[in-house]
């Protein structure tokens, strides 16, 4: 079975600052990359995702997603936050089997 | 369209006792999980359901966990008897079908405190 890590458990940081979140994953074979956004009293949802192709995936407001094979990694950027961005966001990996395995997510808190 | 509902959103039971976990997926889809979101970390694959049928419950401790989905549609999550350790967010979520391509679509949970 994969396992994911975020690098970061916290982050905060000021409004039209830029957003890194990292992610790495632990399985060898071909991957579908996803991450999830959970806005404060909201329910989890997709805010991108990756199964092949233009290794740079965008999403909805204004993310974008890196799949970099030989590090194992999908981290998601944002070249300026806002303050409604402020959520916690999950990694999440599948394989062949379609089962999505999540990491320990990571809490944005920006301030205005 | 409506999304996921579950019910109750909060529910405190002491351990020992049962607890059960309802929920309503999207019109339509065929595919219907459960996780379990224990605080400070990921959602976790409890058991997933193709109609009525489980395809993947090797996550669930079967021996105070189950499941079912009887008409393809709804679904109840049962744990009896509950421990501390269960203390957790239980996640319904539900995609057109089984697959990578197919979105999850998740509900609010189920906050479960055993105390």
């Amino acid at each position: 079975a994969q396992s994911v890590s975020q690098h970061n458990h916290h982050v905060i940081l000021s409004e039209a600052a830029s957003l890194e979140l990292g992610c790495n994953y632990s399985y060898g074979g071909t991957v579908n990359l996803f991450w999830y956004v959970q806005y404060p009293g909201q329910h989890l949802q997709l805010l991108l995702k990756y199964f092949s192709g233009d290794p740079l995936v965008k999403g909805i407001k204004g993310f974008e997603a890196e799949f970099i094979k030989s590090k194992f990694s999908f981290n998601l950027r944002k070249p300026s936050v806002q303050w409604s961005d402020t959520a916690e966001y999950f990694c999440a990996v599948s394989s062949n089997d379609y089962k999505l395995s999540f990491g320990a997510g990571t809490t944005v808190t920006v301030r205005a | 369209e409506a999304g996921v509902a579950q019910s109750p959103r909060y529910k405190i039971i002491e351990k020992r006792q049962s607890v059960a976990f309802w929920c309503n997926p999207i019109s339509g889809h065929a595919t219907l999980y459960w996780y379990q979101q224990i605080l400070g970390q990921g959602p976790k694959l409890l058991i997933q359901f193709q109609n009525n049928g489980v395809v993947d419950d090797s996550q669930l401790p079967k021996d105070r966990f189950s499941a079912e989905r009887l008409k393809g549609v709804d679904s109840t999550l049962k744990i009896q008897p509950a421990k501390l350790e269960d203390s957790a967010v239980y996640l319904c979520a539900s995609s057109f079908a089984t697959g990578g391509l197919y979105e999850q679509y998740f509900g609010p949970g189920t906050r479960l405190t055993v105390t």
